[in-house]
């Protein structure tokens, strides 16, 4: 199982900030990497996928990058609905696994 | 409007069974892979499985084997997740998914399992 490593566990930032998310793989995962943001009481929304695909909606401010075992999600500019728990996951070998999650918060 | 609706949750006690449903619509459902991913309270995320377009092979990751098994109705648009011998351990919300793009998910149903 390819186990997702994410840093920072907690990332405190202040709206309009640049928030730079780490996500690393035990394994390469080629660039099958998907962002997910989730809000309390909310199912994951997708961000990312293809390591720096924008999915349909996603603001410009949202950008992925990496491949292979290194990842990184960037938010140029923090806007208040940002704040939320991030998750990595990777989809390039079964079984899929998440990261566990870095919480962006004030 | 894609809508992708679990139910089927509930509490139920250890070593019981419990069906889960996943009523989709608006996008055509036997095309893809689909999937069901799970979070226990307060934790992260767990992809538990997913399965084919036509339901000819599934996956399922190794601390739900013989016990969770996927299936689907392609003429009706469902997804379901059959439980059984549930643990207390299985206590999460149960999300379905497409398998990958167009990454579409349901707003889950929460399974909690105790006695």
């Amino acid at each position: 199982e390819i186990v997702m490593t994410q840093s920072p566990a907690t990332l405190s930032v202040s709206p309009g900030e640049r928030a730079t998310l780490s996500c690393r793989a035990s394994q390469s995962v080629s660039n099958n990497l998907a962002w997910y943001q989730q809000k309390p009481g909310q199912a994951p929304r997708i961000l990312i996928y293809t390591a720096s695909t924008r999915a349909t909606g996603i603001p410009a401010r949202f950008s992925g990058s990496g491949s292979g075992t290194e990842f990184t999600l960037t938010i140029s500019s923090l806007q208040s609905e940002d704040f939320a728990v991030y998750y990595c996951h990777q989809y390039n070998n079964w079984p899929w696994t998440f990261g566990q999650g870095t919480k962006v918060d004030i | 409007e894609v809508q992708l609706v679990e139910s089927g949750g509930g509490l139920v006690q250890p070593g019981g069974s419990l069906r889960l449903s996943c009523a989709t619509s608006g996008f055509p459902f036997s095309s893809y892979w689909m999937s069901w991913v799970r979070q226990a309270p307060g934790r992260g995320l767990e992809w538990v499985g997913n399965i084919k377009e036509d339901g000819s092979e599934q996956n399922c990751v190794d601390s739900v084997k013989g016990r969770l098994t996927i299936s689907r109705d392609n003429a009706k648009n469902s997804l379901f997740l059959q439980m059984n011998t549930l643990r207390i351990e299985d206590t999460a919300v149960y999300y379905c998914a497409t398998s990958g793009w167009p990454w579409y998910w349901g707003q889950g149903t929460l399974v909690t399992v105790s006695s």
